[in-house]
């Protein structure tokens, strides 16, 4: 099975709240990641959350970790059409771990939102 | 330049030729990133250099795909005897020191490849 699974589509309506899901399997992940990708723009990093900490807010994003259950998600409040995107989930391993930080990155998840 | 540029945006070749894919990362930048990303699926990683050294070539799926990085700031990917499965988007990115999240991966627009 693939190292990072999300759901591939989510619709929301203007306004409304985000909820994008990821599960990882490397129980030695350092880092876990959320990037976005709009049509004819590179991959942007929108956060990242270590592998110690269960939460992390910026703004009106919401990053959740359920170490245990190798779980991340992605809340975004306030959903705005300019938020249509596809979201990868993504995790790493730093060198304490045999890794070098580079990320292995999910599927991805289109996110559209509608009026 | 203000942001990782790669060279050309689109490129389409016939099966068994050879390519040169071309990045220019952010001035100052002494990592960089090679990715694939084939459709509908996450960037995939293939090569990491730290200035002109390749620090991590783990993800080049075979010895038809090389890169180089001469002089620590542009870097060429070469894939040789193309199939048609090399057909993807290929991005780079650079970092200023490392890929530590707190050195973040800036993306290029990425060049689409396709072999027909």
């Amino acid at each position: 099975g693939e190292d990072v699974e999300q759901s591939l589509f989510l619709s929301v309506r203007e306004g409304d709240s985000s909820v994008i899901n990821c599960t990882y399997t490397d129980s030695s992940s350092t880092y876990l990641y959320w990037y976005k990708q709009e049509p004819g723009a590179g991959l942007q990093l929108l956060t990242y959350i270590f592998s110690n900490m269960d939460m992390k807010q910026d703004q009106r994003l919401t990053v959740l970790l359920n170490k245990k259950d190798k779980h991340l998600s992605l809340r975004i409040a306030d959903t705005q059409t300019g938020d249509s995107a596809i979201y990868f989930c993504a995790e790493s391993r730093g060198p304490e771990s045999g890794g070098s930080y580079i990320p292995t990155f999910g599927r991805g998840t289109s996110l559209i939102v509608h009026p | 330049g203000a942001g990782v540029s790669q060279t050309p945006s689109n490129k389409v070749t016939e099966k068994g030729k050879y390519v040169e894919l071309r990045c220019d990362p952010i001035s100052g930048h002494t990592a960089l990133y090679w990715y694939r990303q084939s459709l509908g699926q996450g960037p995939e990683f293939l090569i990491y250099f730290q200035g002109t050294g390749a620090a991590d070539d783990s993800g080049l799926p075979n010895d038809r795909f090389f890169a180089v990085r001469p002089e620590g700031s542009v870097s060429t990917l070469k894939i040789q005897r193309t199939e048609r499965g090399d057909s993807a988007v290929y991005l780079c990115a650079s970092s200023l020191i490392d890929g530590r999240p707190d050195n973040e991966q800036f993306f290029g627009p990425g060049t689409r490849l396709t072999v027909l």
